[in-house]
């Protein structure tokens, strides 16, 4: 059964680079849409992006000017890259898969992975 | 963006009870609606996609309705695991958004 697990630090200082990986298990990452989504106490659940196996994204406009996405086959993983943090950035980060016909709602999810800026 | 509100923010019912959730797109989005289910701690969990399509393994208590900007979840006969907070979803058009949940508490 395929599981996600995203990693990487909890926590990270204002204006620096917040850095996830979400890694595939128990299957490929081929033929998949895949999203980062993060939800915090004032945003509630906010998509920031997708990327598809061909390496092609789309980014939230809202956060599209720090937002960095990418696909790893070999290692059956995708990172996300979000710049210049700041404590609005505070969230649980999920990482999710996209429906198989590439549609795009959720149909497996991270258990999430909490990210706190902070000096 | 597509904005999406859900009434009400908590809704208090009985077990065994109906439970009826509401979302609203502030504009048309077809059936391109989804429901999630979240547990404290837990991420979200599709129930429903299309607007009524149940997804696999989702009990048959669980249905959505609606279509354009009212859309509806329905739990038939709560049960106690029924008891969590619910999101809906857009995918009309990106960026994709979601409402504000509503919580499902025990009366």
């Amino acid at each position: 059964q395929v599981q996600l697990q995203e990693s990487g630090p909890g926590l990270v200082k204002p204006s620096e680079t917040l850095s996830l990986i979400c890694t595939v298990s128990d299957g490929s990452i081929s033929s998949y849409y895949w999203s980062w989504i993060r939800q915090s106490p004032g945003k509630g659940l906010e998509w920031i992006g997708d990327i598809y196996v061909s390496g092609n994204t789309d980014y939230n406009p809202s956060l599209k000017s720090r937002v960095t996405i990418s696909l790893d086959t070999s290692k059956n993983q995708f990172s996300l890259k979000l710049s210049s943090v700041t404590a609005a950035d505070t969230a649980v980060y999920f990482c999710a898969r996209h429906h198989y016909s590439g549609w795009p709602y959720f149909t497996l999810w991270g258990p999430g992975t909490q990210v706190t800026v902070s000096s | 963006e597509i904005v999406m509100t859900q009434s009400p923010a908590t809704l208090s019912v009985s077990p065994g009870e109906r439970a009826t959730l509401s979302c609203r797109a502030n504009q048309s989005i077809s059936s391109t609606l989804a429901w999630y289910q979240q547990t404290p701690g837990q991420a979200p969990r599709l129930l429903i996609f299309g607007a009524s399509t149940r997804a696999a393994g989702i009990p048959a208590r669980f249905s959505g309705s609606g279509s354009g900007t009212e859309f509806t979840l329905t739990i038939s006969s709560l049960q106690s695991e029924d008891f969590a907070v619910y999101f809906c979803q857009q995918y009309n058009s990106w960026p994709y958004t979601f409402g504000q949940g509503t919580k499902l508490e025990i009366k």
